[in-house]
């Protein structure tokens, strides 16, 4: 079956850091990648996402490129700020026609001023 | 983006009673969504399927009499916790696939607190 393999957390970074979350993946045919962050007290929003191999998604500064080659798809920042502290989740949904979202563990972030 | 909303996003309530939370599609239309359960300092897992006209479909290990789920509309589906005991409190999540293109539209989540 699928599945999503994840660093875990806590990252602590001090502020204007250099952020890697390393995420590996487990699927059969072509899934589609996504990162999704959970700030405290909220739900689920949809940092990025890439759909084929050699795609990059990119948003609020943060970006992860689809490595078909390695199975990876990890998410970096260039500089990171304390509103980045929330817990970051590697996702894949499957490319067949049942769209089920296989979650990595989550990695917490944490960036101190 | 499409908007799935989650209703409510906590809730304490006491042993033994039930709780239902609602899960609305509100500008597209979904045959089918998912519930996810997120333990603490654990990932999202996926509890069951809920399709639109006919039974859900539970993951291995996910008690359906306990977690009745019902979708009855194409824009909503609830999930009861029955008889909830304390250690059914944690974080629910539901989820809709779009209708075009991979994704997934997340609720903004329950916190189930039982006491």
């Amino acid at each position: 079956g699928n599945s999503v393999t994840q660093m875990e957390g806590p990252v602590t970074l001090s502020e204007e850091a250099f952020l890697t979350i390393n995420c590996t993946y487990t699927a059969t045919g072509y899934p589609s990648l996504f990162w999704y962050v959970q700030y405290p007290g909220e739900g689920l929003q949809l940092l990025l996402k890439a759909t084929k191999a050699d795609d990059k998604g990119s948003n609020k500064g943060f970006e992860a490129t689809y490595r078909k080659e390695t199975t990876s798809f990890h998410l970096e920042k260039g500089s990171v700020q304390v509103s980045d502290s929330a817990v970051y989740f590697c996702a894949l949904l499957s490319s067949g026609g049942y769209q089920k979202v296989t979650f990595g563990i989550g990695t917490k972030l944490q960036v101190i001023p | 983006g499409a908007v799935v909303s989650q209703h409510p996003s906590r809730v304490i309530c006491k042993s033994g009673t039930s709780v239902k939370i609602e899960c609305r599609s509100l500008d597209f239309q979904a045959t089918t969504m998912f519930w996810y359960r997120q333990f603490p300092k654990q990932s999202l897992m996926l509890m069951a399927t809920s399709n639109e006209g006919s039974k859900a479909t539970y993951e291995q290990g996910v008690e359906k009499d306990k977690f009745l789920i019902n979708h009855a509309s194409l824009t909503l589906s609830t999930l009861t916790v029955t008889s909830a005991h304390p250690e059914d409190s944690s974080f629910y999540i539901c989820s809709a696939p779009a209708n075009s293109g991979p994704e997934a539209f997340f609720g903004q989540g329950t916190r189930l607190t039982v006491v």
